[in-house]
């Protein structure tokens, strides 16, 4: 079975932080991606990755930057994090049929 | 821009009811047609999933119908039950960028 592993289930920071969100496969897929999910707004892409030291722009990636140096860990950065990217945030990879596995999630709160 | 609209945004349904989810896509390129399963506090699983080239697709209680002209896919739930209750999520893409996009989700409750 793939595995996606997300480093953390909860946090929480401070307004202006720079926060990193880390997640790692346990297969060789290329494809990873970054995704967040509100209520009512369902999962929304911010980053994906096709390979090691490539990234491309979501449908949002404003406040977020990403990096893959090593194909099985592709990490989501929040420069300086703002009240409105809390969220949860889901981290997924797909195989050649397109299937998508994803970790369980990290719900992100900024106060 | 919503790329995948789906419907209703929650629905309740009698245990033995069937569950129906509706969504309609806009772009003719797309070729694959998931859902998703998401219970609390995990990932969304994959549940069943369409190409085009079929109209219909069925997985146990489970049945996706296609209605390429008009551009709407509909998941099926017969036979409904409390732990079928969860949030769905239809989703499309192009295999070849193989990028999901995904409609808003559909939170279902199966009443006991």
């Amino acid at each position: 079975d793939v595995k996606v592993t997300q480093s953390s289930r909860y946090l929480v920071k401070r307004t202006g932080e720079k926060v990193f969100l880390e997640c790692v496969q346990d297969m060789d897929h290329e494809n990873m991606f970054w995704y967040r999910q509100d209520p009512g707004l369902g999962l929304r892409l911010i980053y994906f990755s096709y390979d090691v030291k490539m990234k491309e722009k979501g449908d949002i990636p404003e406040g977020y930057s990403v990096s893959r140096e090593k194909k099985e860990r592709f990490s989501l950065i929040l420069e300086s994090a703002s009240t409105n990217q809390t969220s949860m945030y889901l981290c997924a990879i797909t195989t050649d049929n397109t299937e998508a596995f994803f970790g369980q999630g990290t719900r992100l709160t900024v106060v | 821009q919503q790329q995948v609209k789906q419907s209703p945004q929650s629905l309740i349904v009698q245990k033995g009811g069937i569950s129906i989810i509706n969504c309609a896509y806009e772009n003719t390129a797309f070729d694959y047609f998931p859902w998703y399963q998401q219970f609390p506090g995990k990932g969304p699983a994959l549940l069943i999933a369409i190409r085009p080239d079929v109209s219909e697709k069925k997985e146990g209680r489970f049945t996706i119908s296609f209605n390429k002209s008009a551009k709407q896919f509909s998941l099926h739930i017969m036979d409904s039950q409390p732990g079928d209750s969860a949030t769905y999520f239809c989703a499309a893409s192009n295999t070849g960028f193989q990028k999901l996009v995904f409609g808003t989700g559909t939170r279902l409750l199966v009443s006991p």
